[in-house]
């Protein structure tokens, strides 16, 4: 079975300056995806990134990139000038690209909390 | 366009009552699942549909029933609610789970 572990419960950064979520995963797959989503205090689920992981170019959504290192199994965020708006709690998550029922099935991390100061 | 709309919000029960958490979708997707968040834990699916009249059990099932009688529609049914199932719900639709509902916040007294 699929297993994600974000080993940082929390984690903070200033206004402006830049920071790194860790995210490792454990498959014997060889496709399926990569997700970080961002859980804001609202509690809405939001996809900021995804990362297929056939694909060597890691993702770039603004602000928001990925290190994706598939040898390792490790699926990182890294969030430039960080925001106030950026605090949440942040889930990195696994899917299967196996077709069929594999689509609705993700698999979360635990998360991590973000706090940004001002 | 809603996107994944839940009801209710918010829900308290005593134990052994039944309930059910609406979930709806207006994007046409084949794919909605359910999923509890716990602290501590992320997400955890309960149940998923890969289309009208199929389901599956995720990883939580037990304890909930699903059905999916429309594209559009999949509740979430609590059959005699217990204190574990004290949990946020949330419904989510979409390959990958691409689009969340704002969830429920149910608690079991």
């Amino acid at each position: 079975a699929q297993t994600v572990t974000q080993s940082q419960p929390e984690m903070s950064v200033q206004e402006a300056e830049t920071v790194t979520l860790s995210c490792t995963y454990d498959t014997s797959e060889s496709d399926y995806y990569l997700f970080w989503y961002k859980q804001p205090p609202s509690r809405q689920m939001i996809l900021v990134i995804r990362q297929e992981a056939y694909k060597q170019q890691n993702a770039t959504e603004n602000r928001f990139s990925v290190n994706f290192q598939k040898a390792a199994k490790s699926f990182s965020l890294k969030i430039s000038d960080s925001q106030l708006g950026d605090a949440a709690m942040y889930f990195c998550a696994y899917r299967r690209n196996a077709g069929g029922t594999s689509y609705g099935k993700l698999t979360f991390g635990q998360g991590t909390i973000l706090t940004v100061h001002p | 366009n809603a996107g994944v709309t839940q009801t209710p919000k918010f829900q308290v029960l005593k134990t052994g009552q039944s309930m059910t958490l609406q979930c709806a979708q207006d994007m046409n997707h084949e794919y909605m699942s359910w999923y509890r968040q716990d602290p501590g834990m992320g997400l955890r699916l309960i149940h998923y549909s890969v289309g009208a009249g199929i389901t599956d059990q995720g990883e939580v099932p037990n304890g909930y029933n699903v059905s999916r009688s429309t594209t559009e529609d999949f509740p979430l049914r609590l059959l005699s609610a217990a204190p574990s199932q004290t949990s946020v719900y949330f419904c989510a639709s979409g390959p990958g789970g691409s689009y969340f509902g704002p969830g429920t916040r149910l608690t079991v007294l």
